[in-house]
């Protein structure tokens, strides 16, 4: 059964201080991996979709990095407005359906 | 572009009654799936439409859920009778056929959601 874990359940930050959200995954033959933000009483917000293990993106405070087991997302000097949930997700090779973990709650204070 | 919209944001019902959720994807996306996000757990899909047709409903809790995809534009989600671990938020997402894309997977895009409480 594909799972999806994210680590850790919250953090808190300093504006400036840099720091990396973690998800694990197990899937059977990954077609994607994608990262979501998702702010209070709203839907997911695309981010990122990684493909391969060794891919890289980037979006203006955000990269994503994947490998075969689990995938990083670095926040860069985070801002207060970086605060919501960043939800990470997989989808494998013989379906549509999104395996979602359970989110990060992320905290930066000014 | 707009996005995928949903009706209603929120919804408060008894224990029994039925209930319908719209979600209206973003034009010209063949793909449109159903999840549910319950209290405390990860978001969980439901099912997968490609056009009107049910491409995968095997997350459907039971058959007290109904959803239809008639002319394959916008979709409903019924809850008949409503029971109280229905509760939770119900989200839509709509995706471009992966021809497309060359193969690789679409991201899917997701609407507000649908609030639904059952007392």
């Amino acid at each position: 059964e594909d799972q999806v874990t994210q680590s850790p359940e919250a953090l808190r930050l300093q504006e400036g201080e840099s720091s990396s959200l973690n998800c694990s995954y197990t899937v059977s033959g990954l077609r994607g991996l994608f990262w979501y933000r998702q702010d209070p009483g709203k839907g997911p917000e695309f981010l990122f979709t990684l493909y391969s293990a060794g891919e890289e993106k980037e979006k203006e405070r955000l990269k994503a990095t994947l490998t075969k087991k689990e995938s990083f997302l670095h926040i860069t000097a985070p801002k207060p407005e970086d605060s919501a949930t960043y939800l990470c997700a997989v989808l494998p090779g013989a379906n549509s359906k999104l395996t979602f973990g359970k989110g990060i709650t992320l905290s930066v204070r000014p | 572009e707009a996005g995928v919209t949903q009706f209603p944001s929120h919804s408060v019902i008894e224990k029994g009654q039925t209930v319908t959720l719209r979600c209206d994807p973003i034009s010209g996306h063949d793909n449109l799936y159903w999840y549910r996000r319950v209290m405390g757990k990860e978001i969980k899909f439901l099912l997968h439409f490609v056009k009107e047709s049910k491409q995968d409903e095997s997350g459907m809790p039971n058959n007290r859920f109904l959803a239809e995809r008639t002319g394959g534009t916008y979709s409903t989600l019924k809850v008949q009778p409503a029971e109280l671990e229905d509760s939770g938020v119900y989200f839509c997402a709509s995706s471009q056929d992966s021809s497309l894309a060359g193969g690789l997977s679409n991201e899917q895009f997701f609407g507000p959601g649908t609030r639904l409480t059952v007392l």
